[in-house]
């Protein structure tokens, strides 16, 4: 079946850029997703990617896919305490379509001051 | 825009209890909805979804059962809870084909 990996941790100081990786074993998969949550609270969208690109930005945020080492990245540019949370990878094979979406388990980010 | 709603926020039920959770979706027709837990450790699964009112489509069998007796409601259900079934119940919607799904705040379930 599908699997979705993630380092749990990331520790990085503040203002340093973040990476965060994640490796999935779909070759199938057609969109692949950020998704950001803070203690408490549900799972907000940062971003996603269509299989058919390598890269996308939005602000401060950049998402690399490399498609053959089935092999995303999340860099957030200066980070800020706010970025404090988890991130989680996900990816489906039909976009929001009724299968669902398979997640990593997050990686939890830690803003060193 | 549109906006989902998930309550209640939290929610403490003792074993063998009943339990409803609800979710509802505004500002959209005919959406995909989704529950989906996530236990201790973070990761998420999905244990229902559904593409339309009372049809329900099942991923893991277990205690719970869902309903959808209306286009934008969606509703989990045990008849019975266990201790297992304590997490975060988080709903999603998403439109037809080819669009990411959005998440409500949460049900924080505890069972005693």
């Amino acid at each position: 079946g599908e699997d979705v990996e993630q380092s749990l941790f990331l520790s990085v100081r503040e203002g340093d850029s973040s990476v965060i990786n994640c490796t999935y074993t779909d070759s199938s998969s057609t969109y692949l997703y950020w998704y950001k949550q803070e203690p408490g609270a549900g799972l907000q969208l940062l971003t996603y990617i269509f299989s058919n690109m390598d890269m996308k930005q939005d602000q401060r945020l950049t998402v690399l896919l490399n498609k053959k080492d089935k092999h995303l990245s999340l860099r957030i540019a200066d980070t800020q305490t706010g970025d404090s949370a988890i991130y989680f990878c996900a990816e489906s094979e039909s976009g929001g379509g009724a299968d669902g979406l398979t997640f990593g388990k997050g990686t939890h980010l830690i803003i060193q001051p | 825009s549109q906006t989902i709603h998930q309550w209640p926020a939290t929610l403490v039920q003792p074993v063998g209890s009943p339990l409803s959770l609800e979710c509802t979706v505004e500002g959209t027709s005919n959406p995909n909805l989704y529950w989906y837990r996530q236990a201790a450790g973070r990761g998420l699964q999905l244990l229902f979804y559904s593409v339309g009112i009372g049809q329900i489509s099942s991923e893991v069998p277990q205690n719970l059962s869902a309903s959808r007796p209306q286009d934008r409601q969606f509703i989990l259900s045990s008849k019975k809870l266990l201790l297992s079934d304590s997490g975060f119940y988080l709903c999603a919607w998403s439109g037809t084909l080819g669009q990411p799904q959005h998440f409500g705040d949460g049900t924080r379930l505890s069972i005693l």
